[in-house]
């Protein structure tokens, strides 16, 4: 199965933009791409996902690379309400396989 | 509104007194699944439904059982609760199988088995 892997915990400041990178370099020619961020005591939510060109929802942006080795994802303006855990996955039959993710703290 | 909701919410029970954990989504989904999260391990998928009766394992299905009678519901159920299955368990859905589509997760509920 194919791994990503994730910075443990990124910082940012409220109303800048972050940027949040994830590898997976052993990724198949048919794999997607999902972002999802849990807040706490939540649910995880879905923020987004791609296969190969760049996507843009009224949540984040998603940056591909050419070679599909790593990506990005981009909130455009954090927000204290962003703070959360996200995970990028790379899903298995419908099966999220969520890794220890990257902790977002954003300070005001 | 379009949701996962589950119940209970927290449940507190003994080792051996079968339980159940309600899950429902509003949205017609064909796609359901169960994950538990614990710390360290983050959430494994525990089983999974494409439709309605057909249900499959998914990485860790042991001491659990589901069923998936109508669309909208898919049940988990312990039938000798066991300390190791405390845990906190989200329920998942989406439009259909597959990779392409985002899943929608419930509130969570959280069990403690002692």
């Amino acid at each position: 199965d194919a791994k990503t892997t994730q910075p443990n915990s990124m910082e940012s400041n409220e109303e800048e933009p972050v940027h949040l990178p994830c590898n997976h370099s052993t990724i198949s020619g048919t794999d997607y791409i999902h972002w999802y961020r849990q807040l706490p005591s939540q649910g995880p939510e879905y923020v987004i996902h791609g296969l190969t060109s760049n996507v843009n929802n009224r949540m984040a942006s998603l940056a591909i690379a050419e070679d599909r080795k790593s990506s990005t994802l981009i909130l455009h303006r954090a927000t204290l309400r962003d703070a959360a855990v996200y995970y990028c996955i790379l899903p298995r039959l419908g099966n999220l396989i969520f890794g220890k993710g990257t902790k977002l703290s954003v300070k005001p | 509104e379009a949701q996962v909701t589950q119940n209970p919410r927290y449940l507190i029970t003994v080792t051996g007194k079968k339980l159940t954990v309600t899950c429902s989504q509003n949205m017609n989904h064909e796609y359901m699944s169960w994950y538990r999260q614990d710390p360290g391990l983050g959430l494994r998928q525990i089983y999974y439904s494409m439709n309605v009766e057909v249900t499959d394992k998914g990485d860790v299905p042991e001491g659990y059982k589901v069923s998936r009678k109508e669309k909208r519901n898919f049940p988990l159920i312990l039938e000798s609760p066991s300390p190791n299955q405390t845990s906190l368990y989200f329920c998942a859905s989406s439009p259909l199988a597959g990779d392409t589509y985002e899943q929608y997760f419930g509130p969570g509920t959280r069990l403690t088995v002692t």
